[in-house]
């Protein structure tokens, strides 16, 4: 079974500049995150998604970034205009039942390095 | 509040010992669930382990242990006869599924480096 993908897996990008991340998450998973990690911290959730709807942006700093999921499969995530202190890994995952589900478990992608300059 | 502290920042041992990895935890919720992840120098994060809060049973996989204990609130991970390839950053997770909003709250990590 293929993991979840995540393009580009890295990016390098001058601040103000736009940059989209892209997420292909595990077959048949209906729930997708996006989380944020930053150096030697652990992963923060960004946005989540049960099939196309965002059930939990609550912590997406909505007035730069931004998140898709179209058909509820794969997914975006943008960041217009970028700032320096968006250098992060952004990590997208999936798990294969609505959250809160007793066997809900997520598996994560490799993740995007941004560096933002 | 949700929040999962590794107080360990780094461990460095030489192949063959056992370590073990701490994982301290604190939620308001009665059920919830922890996990151990692995994040090797790829960067992806490999699910390790799950544990629900009603289960209070150690679990053994191979080198691998852990050890959940409710009266402390730990969910420590031990690795036994360490080898070079379990170098990584070790993440604790909990998911309180009322209070904590079913989110999955990180530690800080644990870097773990295997010497030959």
């Amino acid at each position: 079974e293929a993991g979840v993908v995540q393009s580009p897996r890295y990016k390098i990008i001058e601040k103000k500049q736009p940059v989209a991340f892209w997420c292909n998450p595990i077959s048949g998973h209906n729930t997708l995150y996006w989380y944020r990690q930053n150096l030697g911290q652990g992963p923060e959730l960004l946005i989540r998604y049960e099939n196309e709807e965002a059930v939990d942006d609550s912590q997406l700093p909505k007035d730069r970034f931004s998140a898709e999921r179209l058909k509820g499969v794969d997914s975006t995530l943008k960041i217009q205009p970028a700032e320096l202190g968006d250098s992060a890994v952004y990590l997208c995952a999936s798990s294969p039942r609505l959250a809160g589900g007793p066997e809900e478990t997520q598996y994560f992608g490799p993740g995007t390095r941004l560096l933002v300059l | 509040a949700q929040k999962v502290t590794q107080a360990q920042t780094e461990i460095s041992v030489v192949e063959k010992e056992d370590v073990t990895l701490d994982c301290v935890y604190e939620t308001r919720d009665t059920t919830y669930y922890l996990f151990w992840y692995k994040q090797p120098p790829s960067g992806e994060l490999v699910f390790l382990i799950r544990r629900n809060s009603f289960d209070e049973q150690n679990e053994i996989s191979g080198r691998y242990s852990w050890n959940f204990q409710k009266s402390t609130s730990s969910f420590n991970f031990t690795i036994t006869a360490s080898q070079v390839v379990d170098s990584a950053v070790y993440f604790c997770a909990l998911r309180g599924i009322i209070q904590g909003a079913q989110k999955l709250v990180f530690g800080q990590g644990t870097r773990l480096t295997i010497n030959p």
